[in-house]
């Protein structure tokens, strides 16, 4: 079992706050690291996926990056209001064999 | 849009009844999954397919059993339910490795 670790487990911030978090994987033989957003009562809905060292990705107020040579990816929200709400989920996939590995989520509360 | 839809919302079932979670998407992929998530625990892999009548274990199958006649249709079985298997399931698919998944809206089964 790939070690995927994300932190910190959870988060409270106020609105308007910038926060960010963090996705460790194992390095070795890399293919692609995605994120997810999980709201309550909801399904998770994919946000990115990264596949090349460096990798900066961003939808509006959300961005994310990539290091495959140390192993990590942070995902970024300027300004953070209400509706950021959710589980922030992270998934390895560190061979082309078809199955990932997630993380255990970071759960941000955004206060009004 | 890719819809994935999860025959049950809710399940409340007794010790020892076999049982099937029954998961259907409409955009012709490959993959499927099924995960099963607990609090503190993120989600866990029970089983998945990348191809009809293809199946292989992921990090839990204890208890479980899986089956895939037709592409669009991946079925969790849970041979005699027992009351650790109360979690919330989630079936996913993706195109192709890599590619984002797709999640169900999650069934929540309760083991009595």
């Amino acid at each position: 079992i790939l070690n995927v670790e994300q932190s910190p487990q959870s988060l409270h911030v106020q609105e308007g706050d910038s926060t960010n978090f963090t996705c460790s994987f194992p390095s070795s033989n890399f293919y692609a690291l995605h994120w997810y957003r999980w709201e309550t009562a909801k399904s998770p809905e994919a946000l990115f996926v990264m596949t090349l060292n460096g990798d900066e990705k961003k939808k509006g107020r959300i961005s994310a990056t990539l290091n495959t040579k140390e192993g990590y990816s942070y995902l970024y929200i300027k300004g953070s209001q209400p509706e950021d709400s959710a589980t922030y989920l992270c998934a390895s996939h560190n061979t082309n064999a078809g199955k990932s590995t997630f993380g255990d989520g970071t759960t941000l509360t955004v206060k009004p | 849009d890719v819809k994935v839809t999860q025959s049950s919302r809710y399940l409340v079932k007794r010790t020892g009844e076999k049982v099937f979670l029954e998961c259907v998407q409409d955009m012709d992929h490959e993959n499927m999954f099924w995960y099963r998530q607990d609090p503190g625990l993120g989600l866990r892999l029970i089983y998945f397919s990348y191809d009809v009548k293809m199946k292989e274990k992921g990090d839990i199958p204890e208890g479980y059993s899986v089956s895939r006649e037709k592409k669009e249709r991946f079925s969790l079985i849970l041979e005699s339910a027992s009351t650790n298997q109360t979690s919330m399931y989630l079936c996913a698919s993706r195109l192709g490795t890599g590619n984002e998944a797709f999640f169900g809206q999650g069934t929540r089964l309760t083991v009595v």
